[in-house]
């Protein structure tokens, strides 16, 4: 079965501190992994993707397939990363994403 | 083009109504796709089109619900009968289809919110 898990519900941290947030993804071919942020009162955005393999505001991932996972990672976090991220995969054609419940990141001051 | 808008952003029905939304994607791609979000959910695919063809649609996708896109353009959702399990954030995506560059990204609307009583 398809499936993304995102194991934090809510990640807590204080500005300046390293974040990695889980996410690992159930796929039988190889699928594209992506991650959304929703910020306050903001529509859901793409944030990045992996097989283009840059870097969005400061944020990274690396697809694992051995480990079956694509964690999101940012050195020093700052107030305004404080979202909902979401972890994305997209296997097919068809193009539709399957979404994990996704994780709501505070960064404290 | 601002991106992808979606019309009414709330609605609120009562039981047994019927509701439709509209979606209107960025002009440029060919495909949409129909998501619902409850809450502390990520979004679920509905269904989408590649122009004004239905391609598939999820099992999430009750009789009730039915989703057309007459011109290739904006597509409107429509929901008979609503039950209380219909209250969800309702959400339109575009993208390009595949073998185009960008091939999956795909741009959100704000959503439709619909509340059920």
């Amino acid at each position: 079965a398809q499936r993304v898990t995102q194991p934090e519900k809510l990640l807590s941290v204080f500005k300046g501190a390293p974040v990695e947030l889980k996410c690992n993804y159930s796929y039988s071919g190889s699928p594209e992994l992506f991650w959304y942020v929703q910020y306050s009162r903001q529509r859901l955005q793409l944030l990045l993707r992996h097989i283009s393999r840059e870097s969005i505001k400061g944020f990274t991932a690396d697809l694992n397939k051995g480990e079956t996972s694509f964690h999101l990672k940012k050195p020093f976090a700052q107030e305004e990363d404080s979202a909902m991220y979401y972890c994305a995969l997209s296997g097919g054609s068809q193009g539709n994403l399957i979404f994990g419940k996704g994780t709501k990141l505070s960064v404290k001051p | 083009d601002t991106g992808v808008s979606q019309d009414p952003r709330h609605k609120i029905t009562k039981r047994g109504q019927n509701v439709t939304f509209r979606c209107d994607p960025i002009s440029e791609h060919n495909r949409l796709y129909w998501y619902r979000q409850t809450l502390g959910q990520g979004p679920e695919f509905l269904t989408y089109f590649q122009n004004e063809a239905q391609l598939e649609k999820s099992r999430l996708l009750s009789d009730r619900f039915s989703a057309e896109r007459p011109k290739g353009s904006f597509s409107t959702l429509e929901i008979q009968r609503t039950e209380q399990g219909d209250s969800a954030m309702y959400l339109c995506a575009s993208s390009l289809a595949p073998g185009v560059r960008d091939t999956y990204e795909q741009y959100f609307g704000p959503g439709t919110r619909l509340t059920v009583t």
